[in-house]
């Protein structure tokens, strides 16, 4: 069965220092996967997706970079962050049809 | 216009009400549907399939019109384990990207 692993679970990280968050998934070959921000009472908004290894879609300018190295695994970084990149991170995958999240990480920047 | 609207609510609703929540979306390519469930500081999770000819799971039931562009989902006899954000989401085929709504929260009262 394909399960899909997001760490860490929170994080509380000082403006202006660079950002690593990484996802994995098994089970499934060639997924497309999500990077997904959800701030504080608002719906999910779509950051990155990609479809295959180093090719990645940005849906809106921002402060974050995302990056597939290999077929299963999505990191979204940055190299100094704002107190606006607070927020619940979602990575997520999907082969046709549905996607699947993973547990998020809870993002504060102080 | 968005790829995906809703009604972001919140819909309050008395224990044991009906209720009812639309989704339009603009790509008229989009080929299967689904509607998602998130509760307070989850991921969302994958509620049911909204198929063309309407489909039921208990207590849902969840219906398609391609002439308008739209899906709803209808809750029957509301619970207050009801109580989430639910997701509308459509899935364009091939390797294009899942499209997520921005939700609409539904809170049932005692």
């Amino acid at each position: 069965s394909q399960t899909i692993h997001q760490w860490p679970a929170t994080l509380v990280q000082p403006v202006g220092s660079p950002l690593s968050l990484e996802c994995t998934v098994e089970g499934t070959s060639n997924p497309n996967l999500y990077w997904y921000r959800q701030a504080a009472g608002r719906g999910l908004q779509l950051l990155f997706y990609s479809v295959g290894i180093g090719q990645i879609s940005s849906e809106v300018p921002q402060n974050l970079s995302a990056s597939r190295p290999q077929d299963r695994q999505f990191i979204l970084s940055s190299k100094k962050l704002l107190l606006s990149d607070s927020g619940f991170y979602l990575c997520a995958w999907s082969v046709q049809r549905e996607a699947f999240f993973g547990q998020g990480t809870r993002l504060t920047v102080v | 216009r968005k790829e995906v609207e809703q009604d972001p609510g919140p819909f309050n609703v008395p224990e044991g009400a009906t209720v009812a929540f639309n989704c339009t979306y603009s790509n008229s390519a989009s080929q299967s549907f689904f509607w998602y469930r998130q509760d307070c500081r989850k991921e969302p999770k994958l509620l049911m399939s909204v198929y063309s000819s309407g489909n039921e799971d208990g207590r849902f039931t969840a219906q398609l019109n391609r002439a308008s562009q739209y899906i709803s989902l209808l809750i029957r006899d509301s619970k207050l384990s009801d109580s989430a954000t639910y997701l509308c989401v459509y899935w364009s085929g091939g390797y294009q990207k899942v499209t997520f709504g921005t939700g609409t929260k539904l809170q049932v009262i005692p």
